[in-house]
C-alpha cells in the first residue's frame, strides 16, 4: 500500500516558473522524504525532513511539513526544463524503517 | 567512489521462468532494499537485508527472494514469473546507522515477463 500520496499527478508549467507538489500520508512519521526519478530510472534524493522541521531548503528546493495535517509540499523555484521528471514522496515506517513511496507527481516544464 | 550497481538493465523473460537480479551497494553500505516499480506507480518496497538477513518485507508473495552475500551484495529472485511482474526493479543501499533516512537507488533492471 502507498503511504504517501502526491497531489497532482502531474504538472506541466513554463520554464521559469514554479512547481509546487503536495503530499499527504497516513500514518505518523519520523521523517519524509523526496525523491527525483528521470525516465524510469533510479530514483535521486532531494530532501529530508524531520518531523520536528516546518521547512527546509536547499537550492531552489523548498519542502514544508505539517505533521497536523500529514501532508508536505515541495517547492521548484525557477523550473528548468531539467526539472522534468516525477517526484515522488516518502516515508519510514515499521521497526526497520521500511521506505514506503507515494505514487508520484509527474513534472513537465517547457522550454 | 562507486554508487550502486544493478545487473543486467534489461531482461526479457517467459512466464514461468526464473530470474535473478544483482545489485552491489554504495561502498560503506551495509542494507540493501528492493523495489518494484510498475510503469506509472511509485516503488513497492519487497524486502529489506541487513548482516545477510531478511530483515523486512513488503506485501509480495514467496515467490519473491533474496540473499545478501559477506560483501554486502544482494541478489533478488523470482520463481514462477507472471506477466504482471513486468517492472522496473530497483535496488538502493543506506546504512543501517541511517536506516530511514537516505538511499541511494541504482538504475534499475527493467524485466519484460512475455
Amino acid at each position: 500500500s502507498q503511504q504517501g500520496e502526491e497531489d497532482p499527478q502531474a504538472l506541466s508549467i513554463q520554464e521559469g516558473e514554479n512547481a509546487t507538489m503536495n503530499c499527504s500520508y497516513k500514518t505518523s512519521i519520523n521523517n519524509l522524504q523526496w525523491y527525483r526519478q528521470n525516465s524510469g530510472r533510479g530514483l535521486v534524493h532531494l530532501i529530508l525532513i524531520r518531523s520536528n522541521e516546518r521547512e527546509k531548503h536547499s537550492g531552489r528546493l523548498r519542502v514544508t511539513l505539517d505533521t497536523s495535517k500529514k501532508s508536505s509540499s515541495l517547492l521548484i523555484t525557477a523550473s528548468r526544463a531539467a526539472d522534468t521528471a516525477s517526484y515522488f514522496c516518502a516515508s519510514p515506517s515499521g521497526g526497520y524503517q521500511k521506505v514506503t513511496f507515494g505514487i508520484g507527481t509527474k513534472l513537465q516544464v517547457i522550454p | 567512489d562507486a554508487g550502486v550497481t544493478q545487473s543486467p538493465t534489461h531482461l526479457i523473460k517467459t512466464r514461468g521462468q526464473q530470474v535473478t537480479l544483482r545489485c552491489s551497494p554504495k561502498s560503506g553500505h551495509d542494507t540493501v532494499s528492493w523495489y518494484q516499480q510498475a510503469r506509472g506507480q511509485g516503488p513497492q518496497f519487497i524486502f529489506q537485508y541487513y548482516e545477510e538477513e531478511e530483515r523486512q518485507r513488503g506485501n509480495f508473495p514467496d515467490r519473491f527472494s533474496g540473499h545478501q552475500f559477506p560483501n554486502y551484495s544482494s541478489e533478488l529472485n523470482v520463481n514462477a514469473l507472471l506477466l504482471g511482474d513486468s517492472a522496473l526493479y530497483l535496488c538502493a543501499s543506506s546504512e543501517v546507522a541511517t536506516l530511514g533516512e537516505t538511499q541511494y537507488f541504482g538504475p534499475g533492471t527493467r524485466l519484460l515477463v512475455l
